[in-house]
């Protein structure tokens, strides 16, 4: 049972350039997360998706966009990478509303 | 909007010590839910626990505790006798409902974490 599971793991892009983080879980899990970590700052909730079909903004959504691709599978996208989206990405899922959510294994992004 | 208060950013312990974390939350709801989780220096979220807004009950596990004080909006974590494995960030985060969404999903506010050092 591999859980939630994200790629890559480390990612250099160049400033200006795009990337889709991956993110699939096997869990049969209705709802989806993006969060993103920075020191000092916890996690951040970017995107999320209550349930299949459905996406929408967490806190810190701008220059992001997500697909629910279907229920397993999640992806963040990056259209045209800045240096304040160098941060650590975590992928997470729930099975329903309030329940513990399981995070992936993280993203490290650095943007140069 | 919800909050999560982390005052601790880091503490250092010698092994054996007990040692507490704290955690403060604000939310309007009535009815919520807090998390705590794990972060070791390999980097992976793990889940420890979750306690619901209508159970005050305080919960142990192990060498683990949690004390839940509604009134104080405070649900505070114990370890016992730490061991240096228990070094980790560790963060306390609260659920929040999303609003007008049927079958599923938690929106978590995290607080900002207490990295916890266990020396020999």
């Amino acid at each position: 049972n591999a859980g939630v599971t994200q790629t890559p793991k480390f990612q250099v892009l160049k400033t200006g350039q795009s990337m889709t983080l991956q993110c699939a879980q096997d869990m049969n899990h209705n709802s989806m997360y993006w969060y993103r970590q920075d020191p000092g700052m916890g996690l951040r909730l970017i995107y999320y998706s209550a349930s299949e079909g459905t996406t929408d903004k967490g806190e810190v959504p701008n220059g992001y966009n997500v697909s629910r691709l279907n229920k397993r599978e999640f992806s963040l996208r990056l259209e045209s990478a800045a240096p304040s989206q160098t941060s650590v990405y975590f992928c997470a899922s729930s099975r329903q509303q309030n329940t513990e959510a399981f995070f992936g294994q993280g993203t490290r992004l650095t943007v140069v | 909007a919800q909050k999560v208060t982390q005052a601790q950013t880091e503490i250092s312990v010698v092994e054996k010590e007990d040692v507490t974390l704290d955690c403060v939350y604000e939310t309007r709801d009535t009815t919520y839910y807090l998390f705590w989780y794990k972060q070791p220096p390999s980097g992976e979220l793990v889940f420890l626990i979750r306690r619901n807004s209508f159970d005050e009950q305080n919960e142990i596990s192990g060498r683990y505790s949690w004390n839940f004080q509604k009134s104080t909006s405070s649900f505070n974590f114990t370890i016992t006798a730490s061991q240096v494995v228990d070094s980790a960030v560790y963060f306390c985060a609260l659920s929040e409902a999303l609003i007008g969404v049927t079958g599923g999903g938690n929106k978590l506010t995290f607080g900002t974490g207490t990295q916890l050092k266990v020396e020999l």
